[in-house]
């Protein structure tokens, strides 16, 4: 099955400074890759996400890139802010039946702390 | 536009009971997936629900079970708990013509003594 590794578990920045967050897949047949912001006491939150016949994606000052090649897609928030403190995990899924939704498996999550 | 809910938040339970734990999807979904996040780690998929059917299931036991209803809402039944079902357990609902996108409820905290 697939398994999706998340690197690193925790990053501290400084507001306005870049956040890199990395996942691996392992399955070739994944080709949806959603990313969720988690905070405290709440579910996932899908703030981006990028299907594999597309490189490169941006939402404002988030993006997220992938190198199917290589296995590995990676979240980018440029000038972050301390509300984009939360933990943040990517998934991977592979295409449903009729291209519908399938079972995401995810990776261990990031915790991202910005200091002011 | 109402969200994923899911009741009830909290539960507490001892070993050996039953818990039911219950979704309602987003407006406009008709597919439901279910997700056990243990403390500090990822979510993982338990099972998927459409058309009242499970269509997908992850590497749970048999103890884990689940029902869709015709208004699309569903219900997750695990039996015999053990102190390792002690998980927040997530709801995410799709709509099954426009692709994959799956939007997550606050989710409900099991405890297991």
């Amino acid at each position: 099955g697939e398994n999706v590794e998340q690197h690193p578990s925790t990053l501290s920045v400084q507001e306005g400074d870049s956040a890199v967050i990395k996942c691996t897949y392992s399955d070739s047949a994944s080709n949806y890759f959603p990313w969720y912001k988690q905070e405290l006491g709440k579910g996932p939150q899908l703030i981006i996400d990028i299907r594999s016949n597309v490189g490169e994606k941006k939402d404002q000052r988030i993006a997220v890139t992938l190198n199917k090649t290589a296995k590995h897609f990676s979240l980018h928030i440029t000038e972050t802010q301390p509300e984009d403190s939360a933990v943040y995990f990517c998934a991977a899924s592979p295409l449903g039946r009729g291209g519908t939704a399938s079972k995401l498996t995810f990776g261990t999550g990031t915790r991202l702390q910005v200091t002011l | 536009d109402a969200g994923v809910t899911q009741s009830p938040t909290h539960l507490i339970k001892t070993r050996g009971q039953q818990v039911t734990l219950r979704c309602s999807p987003k407006s406009g979904h008709d597919t439901v997936s279910w997700y056990q996040q243990a403390l500090g780690q990822g979510p993982q998929f338990i099972f998927q629900y459409y058309e009242e059917e499970e269509r997908q299931r992850g590497n749970f036991p048999d103890r884990f079970s689940g029902h869709q209803f015709p208004n699309y809402s569903s219900e997750l039944n695990v039996n015999a708990l053990l102190l390792g079902d002690s998980a927040l357990y997530l709801c995410a609902s799709s709509f099954s013509l426009l692709g994959r996108t799956q939007y997550f409820g606050p989710g409900t905290r099991l405890l297991v003594l």
